[in-house]
């Protein structure tokens, strides 16, 4: 089992829906747990973190299920631009500060 | 953005021939990362720093070696390159490793190993 684990992609949705990723992860031990968004062949760039109370950026609301070890992403009134790769990443608090990446959602929004 | 950045960002190169990337940031943080990127595998980590020489191997460290001795930079160097090294390549900084500290990314290398 992949120690994090997100929904297979590509979504597809147009200008306006609302989408939501998932996320799995397998160390019960994690301690931070972050969204990063890829753009094609750019680097990687932090979305936001993810704290165990939710957490919302303007159309971004993150949620964090430490008893099932599931995060989420929602989406709302999704634009254009919102067309990229999102990794959901998770740090162990016991494994100096290195990041274990999943291998991302692509989102493609259409007009 | 953070002032990161990589070279070369595009190589071609045979088997058997040694390549050497480099990192080199302006942010004066102390850890510096390496990974690689390939297709249903996500990015995973090579070599990590978290000092003027001090480095410590990740999840997929065979047949790399890194070497970093200024803050600044930070060398991942492949001895004899294979085609399963062909990846792009990622360098990451951050200040501190704290498990909230956010860590920043070069624009990668693509490396091709014919």
């Amino acid at each position: 089992r992949k120690e994090v684990e997100q929904d297979p992609g590509p979504f597809n949705v147009p200008e306006g829906a609302t989408v939501a990723f998932n996320c799995t992860y397998s160390n019960s031990a994690s301690q931070s747990f972050f969204w990063y968004r890829q753009d094609c062949r750019k680097e990687p760039k932090l979305l936001m973190s993810v704290y165990s109370s939710g957490n919302e950026d303007g159309r971004f609301t993150a949620q964090l299920n430490r008893a099932s070890q599931y995060i989420s992403l929602l989406i709302r009134d999704s634009k254009l631009s919102d067309s990229a790769t999102y990794l959901c990443v998770v740090n162990g608090d016991n494994q100096g500060g290195k990041l274990i990446f999943g291998q991302g959602t692509e989102l493609s929004v259409k007009p | 953005d953070a002032g990161i950045t990589q070279s070369p960002r595009h190589k071609v190169t045979e088997t058997g021939t040694p390549v050497t990337l480099r990192c080199h940031q302006t942010e004066n943080h102390r850890y510096m990362y390496w990974y690689r990127q390939d297709p249903g595998h996500g990015l995973r980590l090579i070599h990590y720093s978290y000092g003027v020489k001090d480095t410590d191997k990740g999840e997929v460290s065979d047949g790399y070696s890194v070497s970093r001795s200024k803050t600044e930079d930070f060398l991942l160097t492949l001895e004899s390159a294979t085609s399963s090294q062909t990846s792009v390549y990622f360098c990451a900084i951050s200040e501190e490793a704290g498990s909230t500290d956010t860590q920043y990314f070069g624009p990668g290398t693509r490396l091709t190993v014919l």
